[in-house]
């Protein structure tokens, strides 16, 4: 069984410019979750997809942007990068989109915006 | 508004001694508990949840929680402590105000040392 993985993970990139990060779901998972985590803090919430509609989303503002794939892949899209964006981006997925269902967490993508 | 509180940013314990990671939450209604460990360098692995039925919770690794709804505490536990436990761990609770059923508040996470 294949685990939540995430790519690139590292990135650099400068103001203003946009990013895209890539997660591929654990096997027969079709919920994904992408989180902030900015350092020393804990994760925070930025939106859900589930059968590749958003259906949750977090105080994030709209230049943050997601897709997901029929195989349930899934991309994180950031625009208009701010230096508060330097962060670890999580994604996670589960076997549903209902609560109570634990979350599968990927090692995360380290993006630094100088 | 809700929230996660986890009170101590460090808790230190001697190898083969109990162990406690003290959480407290704040939601508006029956709350869905969690706690996560955080490796070095890696994500984030699920531990134990609380949804309903028995307040102990028993988990992987040895790790259990009880759930207090009087106090809104969801402390972890572990009877004998190894080095290998030390790490960051994270408690959080579903958000109820999200439609999104995956939705969680964390809170900010202690660090557990354990030493030999």
């Amino acid at each position: 069984e294949t685990g939540v993985t995430q790519s690139p993970t590292h990135l650099i990139k400068t103001r203003g410019q946009q990013v895209t990060l890539r997660c591929s779901s654990q096997s027969g998972h079709n919920t994904v979750s992408w989180y902030q985590q900015a350092l020393g803090q804990g994760p925070q919430f930025i939106f859900q997809y589930y059968r590749e509609e958003e259906n949750g989303r977090g105080n994030f503002p709209p230049r943050f942007s997601g897709l997901q794939f029929p195989n349930y892949s899934s991309e994180l899209n950031v625009n208009a990068l701010e230096l508060d964006d330097s962060a670890l981006y999580l994604c996670a997925s589960s076997l549903e989109a209902a609560p109570g269902y634990e979350q599968y967490f990927g090692p995360g993508t380290r993006l630094t915006v100088t | 508004a809700q929230s996660v509180a986890q009170p101590e940013d460090q808790v230190n314990v001697a190898e083969g001694n109990p162990l406690t990671v003290k959480c407290t939450y704040s939601v508006s209604g029956n709350p869905y508990l969690f706690w996560y460990v955080q490796y070095p360098n890696r994500g984030l692995q699920f531990l134990l949840k609380y949804i309903t039925g028995d307040n102990l919770v028993k988990g992987s690794y040895g790790f259990e929680a009880e759930f207090n709804k009087s106090q809104t505490s969801f402390h972890l536990k572990k009877p004998s402590a190894l080095v290998s436990d030390s790490a960051l761990y994270f408690c959080a609770v579903r958000d109820l105000a999200n439609q999104a059923g995956t939705a969680l508040i964390f809170g900010k996470g202690t660090t557990l040392s354990v030493s030999s």
